[in-house]
């Protein structure tokens, strides 16, 4: 999707091992969230930030870190995957004004083994 | 709290009937709610929004959404549907607090019989 890039775009992972989703955007700006989609479930929010330097939880934040150093970029870290965390990740941004929509990454399928 | 709800997991219909995709919605002040389609393996993309005015918002691909206060619905609608139409269909309603994240239903997943 235009604006936002989500990389990797599919990852295995074994049980215990780490790594680090990342979401890059081109249009400036200040909302930026990270989602988790599981089948009969809908998108379920991870953590989000409301600006450079801010972060805070979400719905079902256990498992995850995040981090925003730069405003274009919004990392989603697992320390020790689980098979629980197998799932897809979407990132999706939206400015400060309250009726705009919003941008969704094309996601990332992750796989714990 | 805000929330939605798709009562139906999975719509079928005849390609050239029309169809219908459920929502309704709770929240407390006035709600901003939103439609997303997903297609296999790809990400969310944005079909129409109501923020306010008129209750009936048209959006991409020929879909349009009733919105009904009453009654708590915004209903997802088409006049004729198009095998391309199959997809899993979001129904979302914006967060008022500071996070401003969009809340979910769990989706409906549209099939269009040739």
């Amino acid at each position: 999707n235009a604006g936002v890039t989500q990389t990797p775009k599919f990852r295995v992972l074994k049980t215990g091992q780490s790594m680090t989703l990342l979401c890059a955007q081109d249009m400036n700006h200040e909302y930026m969230y990270w989602y988790r989609q599981d089948p009969g479930m809908g998108l379920r929010l991870i953590h989000y930030s409301v600006g450079e330097g801010t972060t805070a939880k979400g719905e079902v934040p256990d498992g995850y870190n995040v981090s925003r150093l730069k405003k274009q970029n919004f990392l989603l870290g697992l320390e020790s995957a689980a098979p629980s965390q197998t799932s897809v990740y979407f990132c999706a941004i939206t400015p400060w004004q309250g009726s705009y929509g919003y941008t969704f990454g094309s996601g990332t399928r992750l796989t714990v083994v | 709290a805000q929330s939605v709800a798709q009562p139906e997991d999975q719509v079928n219909v005849a390609e050239g009937n029309p169809l219908t995709v459920k929502c309704t919605y709770s929240v407390s002040g006035n709600p901003y709610l939103f439609w997303y389609v997903q297609y296999p393996n790809r990400g969310l993309q944005f079909l129409l929004k109501y923020i306010t005015g008129d209750n009936l918002v048209k959006g991409s691909y020929g879909f349009e959404a009733e919105f009904n206060k009453s009654q708590t619905s915004f209903h997802l609608k088409k006049p004729s549907a198009l095998v391309s139409d199959s997809a899993l269909y979001f129904c979302a309603v914006r967060d008022l607090t500071g996070a401003n994240n969009l809340f979910f239903g769990t989706g409906t997943r549209l099939t269009v019989i040739p």
